[in-house]
């Protein structure tokens, strides 16, 4: 089944304690995204992955990095979370960044930072 | 810069025809898609635009209007499971991905 996932689906932690969200799809999908959503403000996007090694800054990437070593895989880290980076996590996948549009997206991480 | 504006919420009734429009800055814009969100889901495709014109897919059709940096979504026939968020998202160019703030449309019986 093609399918974009994403993991851990909640998490809880505190100030200051690096941690890894994965995301990875079957599809061979070239583009590869981050988002997070908070009430109001609907999908903003962290960073994008045209391909492998390539990454560059969406809307709001303070705080946040990411790596394409491989096509399939996408994590997101936070070095150093804050209580402002609690969200809703949402990884996208789509074939191409330059006109094929579709973006699967995974389930959602709902991350809280107390 | 680069940003996209659509309505807050939209209320209709069943079997009744509902527009959802979304403006944008043009600066570097590439194309505009749509994406359906139900509560505590993911967002699903919709519709994409990367020429002017309408788009058709069963009850949903989307149009873009290059000269107007204007689009909208019509969902035709409504349905009580249509009640979801609708988001309008610009492709920019090098990748960028920009949403809307999303639009919440109910759908009374």
């Amino acid at each position: 089944e093609a399918q974009v996932t994403q993991n851990p689906r909640y998490l809880i932690t505190v100030t200051g304690k690096k941690l890894t969200v994965t995301c990875s799809q079957n599809m061979n999908h070239e583009y590869m995204s981050w988002y997070r959503q908070d009430p109001g403000l609907g999908l903003r996007q962290i960073y994008y992955s045209m391909n492998v090694e390539v990454t560059d800054k969406g809307d709001v990437p303070e705080g946040y990095k990411v790596s394409r070593k491989e096509k399939r895989n996408f994590p997101l880290i936070l070095e150093s979370p804050s209580p402002n980076q609690t969200s809703l996590y949402f990884c996208a996948s789509s074939l191409t960044g330059q006109g094929d549009w579709e973006q699967y997206f995974g389930p959602g991480t709902r991350l809280t930072v107390t | 810069g680069q940003s996209l504006e659509q309505p807050s919420e939209v209320t209709a009734v069943e079997g009744a025809i509902v527009q959802i429009n979304c403006t944008y800055q043009t600066s570097g814009f590439y194309g505009l898609s749509w994406y359906q969100q139900h509560d505590g889901g993911a967002p699903t495709f919709l519709s994409y635009n990367a020429l002017d014109g309408l788009e058709e897919t069963g009850r949903f059709s989307s149009f873009l209007s290059r000269s107007d940096s204007y689009g909208y979504l019509l969902l035709q026939e409504l349905q009580m499971k249509d009640s979801a968020s609708y988001f309008c998202a610009g492709l920019w160019q090098g990748g960028k991905l920009i949403f809307g703030q999303g639009t919440e449309l109910s759908v009374k019986p």
